[in-house]
């Protein structure tokens, strides 16, 4: 029962360098999320998904970039790395609706921008 | 837009005794969930309790209770003989019709 999976776990990217942050999951959520946690801080939503071809912007979108082609898939995408963009980056889904309706989250990838 | 406020960055108490972590929230939604999740050091977000808006008992999980107030958006997690494996940092979340959004986390501190 995998539920969330980011890869990677930790990554270190140059100034202007870009990457994708993999997440899926495999519970059949149609949410699916992505936030990032600065120091201390708390989670901040970067994009969102409600479904399959649907994506919308959270609070901090910019830098980032986001598909959803498949109800398991939910990749970021991060072009021209700058080191604002340090952080730790979770993935969630969750099926909002039910009377068990919570976020279930991945491990987190710490990203590093030097 | 919904929004949600953790007004205590950080609190400490001693071993077994009760605290209280207080969070307000705002939103036009009349159907929406509330959550509590505790983040140890290990980084993962582990949900502690959730409440649904539309009921009006308050949800409780073991030593965990919340105090549901809808009318006043408040929505406070109650830790009754507290332990040092609670130390962590605790977040307080909103589920509404197409998101989640949280605040901006308490640091609890069990002291022995």
């Amino acid at each position: 029962n995998a539920g969330v999976t980011q890869t990677p776990k930790f990554r270190i990217l140059k100034i202007g360098q870009s990457m994708t942050l993999q997440c899926t999951q495999d519970m059949n959520h149609n949410y699916m999320y992505w936030y990032r946690q600065d120091p201390g801080m708390g989670l901040k939503l970067i994009y969102y998904s409600v479904g399959a071809g649907i994506t919308d912007k959270g609070e901090v979108p910019n830098g980032y970039n986001v598909s959803r082609s498949t109800t398991e898939d939910f990749p970021l995408r991060l072009e021209l790395a700058a080191p604002s963009q340090t952080s730790v980056y979770f993935c969630a889904s969750s099926y909002i609706g039910t009377p068990n309706t919570e976020a279930f989250f991945g491990q987190g990838t710490r990203l590093t921008v030097v | 837009a919904q929004t949600v406020t953790q007004s205590q960055p950080e609190m400490s108490v001693q071993e077994a005794e009760t605290v209280t972590l207080s969070c307000t929230y705002d939103t036009s939604e009349n159907n929406y969930y509330l959550f509590w999740y505790k983040q140890p050091p290990s980084r993962q977000m582990i949900l502690v309790i959730r409440q649904e808006a539309y009921k009006q008992q308050n949800a409780t999980e073991n030593r965990f209770s919340v105090n549901f107030q809808k009318a006043a958006k408040s929505f406070s997690l109650k830790i009754s003989d507290s332990q040092l494996g609670d130390t962590a940092m605790y977040f307080c979340a909103y589920g509404g019709d197409d998101k989640i959004i949280f605040g901006k986390g308490t640091r609890l501190h069990i002291l022995p």
